[in-house]
């Protein structure tokens, strides 16, 4: 069983909408870490939070811990922010992160 | 600044070979890891090192080795090749165990006919 849940599992934007990707989760963590796979293959980290809200150029990423939830959120989207998204916990009793599946993210021009 | 280096990008076994697949570092980062990827899964935890001669499994350790001679190398071993172990096989590292930054490296491709 995924401790880690992402929804939508696939997403098809036009250029420029507001994107939103969420990932819930079962347990008390410590940390959630957003993860950004290019086609290529290649993992890259967006964000580690803990509480609150952080922002990135266009990304910006929140965590509610009480109800275990975190939405990344990407401003007038890009076709270059095609890209599968992965969110990852570590687990307040454990020192191992868990990943979701991701989110396979598509905008077309 | 390399980051994380792995070698190969792609490699094709045939049942039963061994290989060694390759990862290094030069961060200085004491926790390194080695993860797969499998359609429709997470990626998985298979062995990790939180310092040079200091490694235990993850959640899928089977049929695979490891060891930590230096801080920079970690090198994972399959010791006989099976198809389910076809993945993508994902090296990281961190400044520690827990819940700090993963770098990840560019992945390999490992296919076992």
């Amino acid at each position: 069983k995924n401790e880690v849940e992402q929804s939508p599992q696939n997403l098809t934007a036009q250029e420029g909408e507001f994107i939103t990707i969420n990932c819930s989760y079962s347990v008390g963590i410590s940390a959630l870490h957003w993860l950004q796979q290019h086609p290529g293959g290649g993992i890259v980290s967006l964000f580690m939070l803990s509480s609150g809200k952080k922002k990135h150029g266009r990304l910006i990423a929140t965590i509610n811990i009480q109800e275990k939830h975190s939405s990344l959120h990407i401003t007038a989207s890009h076709p270059r922010d095609s890209a599968v998204y992965i969110c990852a916990v570590i687990p307040d009793t454990g020192n191992q992160f868990y990943f979701g599946t991701g989110t396979s993210l598509t905008v077309i021009p | 600044n390399a980051g994380v280096t792995q070698t190969p990008k792609f490699q094709v076994l045939k049942t039963g070979q061994s290989m060694t697949l390759q990862c290094a570092q030069d961060m200085n980062h004491e926790y390194m890891s080695w993860y797969r990827q499998d359609p429709g899964m997470g990626l998985r935890l298979i062995h990790y090192s939180v310092g040079a001669g200091i490694t235990d499994q993850g959640e899928v350790p089977n049929g695979y080795n490891v060891s930590r001679s230096t801080t920079e190398d970690f090198p994972l071993r399959l010791l006989s090749a099976a198809p389910s172990q076809t993945s993508v096989y994902f090296c990281a590292s961190s400044i520690d165990r827990g819940p700090y930054e993963q770098y990840f490296g560019p992945g390999t491709r490992l296919t076992v006919t």
